[in-house]
């Protein structure tokens, strides 16, 4: 069965500092793909960034960016300059060929002034 | 194109009410999944259509549950004969071609069953 781990139920940053959300996930497949969500509070989630399994370069949308490790199966997000918009949970999620996406328990950023 | 929308927002109902919830899609984007959400948790898969074609369901779907996308458009999710275990935010989602692509999210149906 195809998990996604996220080991941080809450983690808090000063604004402008960098944060490192961490992600794992189990699979036997070879090719599929993994996001980063993020859900503000009372609001729709939204894409934060996508990484390709086939692809070994690292994502990255401006202040956002994955350390994706394949071998270790983990897949980090990197949030570099944090601001208080960034305050959310944030979801790590996983999709092979089955079309079951898979998500994380997700992780509480908060950013504080 | 204003993104996926979903009605009712909320929805409060007593236990054993049927209740139907409504997704619009990105007008373009031939995938729609429906997925359920706890409080605390991550969204758990629920089904996915392909145009009309209901081509995945999650074992988590019991019987009470239906969904449909009749005209590859829009789609509905019914639940039958709710109970407390059903209160849940349920979302829905749309992406266009292969499973890899991106899903974009609607505001979700927050469900409260009495």
């Amino acid at each position: 069965a195809q998990t996604v781990t996220q080991s941080q139920p809450e983690m808090s940053v000063q604004e402008a500092e960098t944060v490192t959300l961490s992600c794992t996930y189990d699979t036997s497949e070879n090719n599929y793909y993994l996001f980063w969500y993020k859900q503000p509070p009372s609001r729709q989630m939204i894409l934060v960034i996508r990484q390709e399994a086939y692809k070994q370069q690292n994502a990255t949308e401006n202040r956002f960016s994955v350390n994706f490790q394949k071998a270790a199966k983990s897949f980090s997000l990197k949030i570099s300059d944090s601001q208080l918009g960034d305050t959310a949970m944030y979801f790590c999620a996983f999709i092979s060929n089955n079309n079951d996406m898979r998500f994380g328990a997700g992780t509480r950023l908060t950013v504080k002034p | 194109d204003t993104g996926v929308s979903q009605n009712p927002r909320h929805k409060i109902t007593k236990r054993g009410q049927n209740v139907t919830f409504r997704c619009d899609p990105i007008s373009e984007h031939n995938r729609l999944y429906w997925y359920r959400q706890t409080l605390g948790q991550g969204p758990e898969f629920l089904t996915y259509f392909q145009n009309e074609a209901q081509l995945e369901k999650s074992r988590l779907l019991s019987d009470r549950f239906s969904a449909e996308r009749p005209k590859g458009s829009f789609s509905t999710l019914e639940i039958q004969r709710t109970e407390q275990g059903d209160s849940a935010m349920y979302l829905c989602a749309s992406s266009l071609g292969l499973a890899g692509h991106t899903q974009y999210f609607g505001p979700g149906t927050r469900l409260t069953v009495l």
